[in-house]
């Protein structure tokens, strides 16, 4: 079964920082890929998806993430954080069979800006 | 434009009551799914459903009950609440569209403590 480690619990960054966030993944088949982010008390949004078509995927809000096949990574960046990204994370890879199409999340990383 | 819908937001439950939470959504995906979510341990399947009538096991199925009598809601029930139940709980659905690269679609939870 495929799995997503997200390195870091919790990360800090300063207001215009770069942001990055890690995600490795553990897949026996081509993994399709996912960043979501959590507002607090809201649901998951999804933020990008990899789906094989181009290495370096681009997001919403300013967030991109760069599939390596070598590093078995998708690490999730920004070049300059805000306020406003201040969220939890989540890396998640979309199982394979059973015609389920279950999601795997990482455990999260919590993201504070400090202004 | 409502998506998915997770009724109720809040609930505070004694051990040994039962409830159901009720999922609902518009878009007329045919799967949906319930996760479970604790701090620090992401989100966890508890069950499944791939289309109307139809429900299958997740990772933490243990304590919970599902059904499936119409396409559009998907309950999840809790026989006998238990407090290692307390948790945020999040529904999701996606397109029935064939690949492992559709997204989930989230709603923004139930928070539920057992007492």
């Amino acid at each position: 079964a495929q799995s997503v480690t997200q390195l870091g619990s919790h990360v800090s960054v300063s207001e215009g920082a770069l942001v990055l966030l890690r995600c490795n993944y553990s897949s026996s088949v081509p993994p399709y890929l996912f960043w979501y982010v959590q507002y607090p008390n809201q649901g998951l949004q999804l933020l990008l998806k990899y789906t094989s078509a181009a290495t370096l995927v681009k997001g919403i809000n300013g967030f991109e993430a760069e599939f390596k096949k070598s590093e078995t990574s998708f690490h999730l960046t920004k070049p300059s954080a805000h306020m406003s990204d201040a969220a939890e994370y989540f890396c998640a890879v979309s199982q394979s069979g059973a015609g389920s199409y279950q999601l795997t999340f990482g455990k999260g990383t919590k993201l504070s800006v400090i202004p | 434009n409502a998506g998915v819908t997770q009724t109720p937001k809040f609930r505070v439950l004694k051990t040994g009551q039962s409830m159901t939470l009720l999922c609902a959504q518009d878009m007329n995906h045919e799967y949906m799914y319930w996760y479970r979510q604790d701090p620090g341990m992401g989100l966890r399947l508890i069950h499944y459903s791939v289309g109307e009538g139809t429900t299958a096991k997740g990772e933490v199925p243990d304590g919970y009950n599902v059904s499936r009598l119409k396409k559009q809601n998907f309950l999840l029930g809790l026989e006998s609440a238990a407090p290692s139940q307390t948790s945020v709980y999040f529904c999701a659905s996606r397109t029935p569209d064939r690949g492992r690269h559709q997204p989930q679609h989230f709603g923004d939870g139930t928070r539920l403590s057992i007492l």
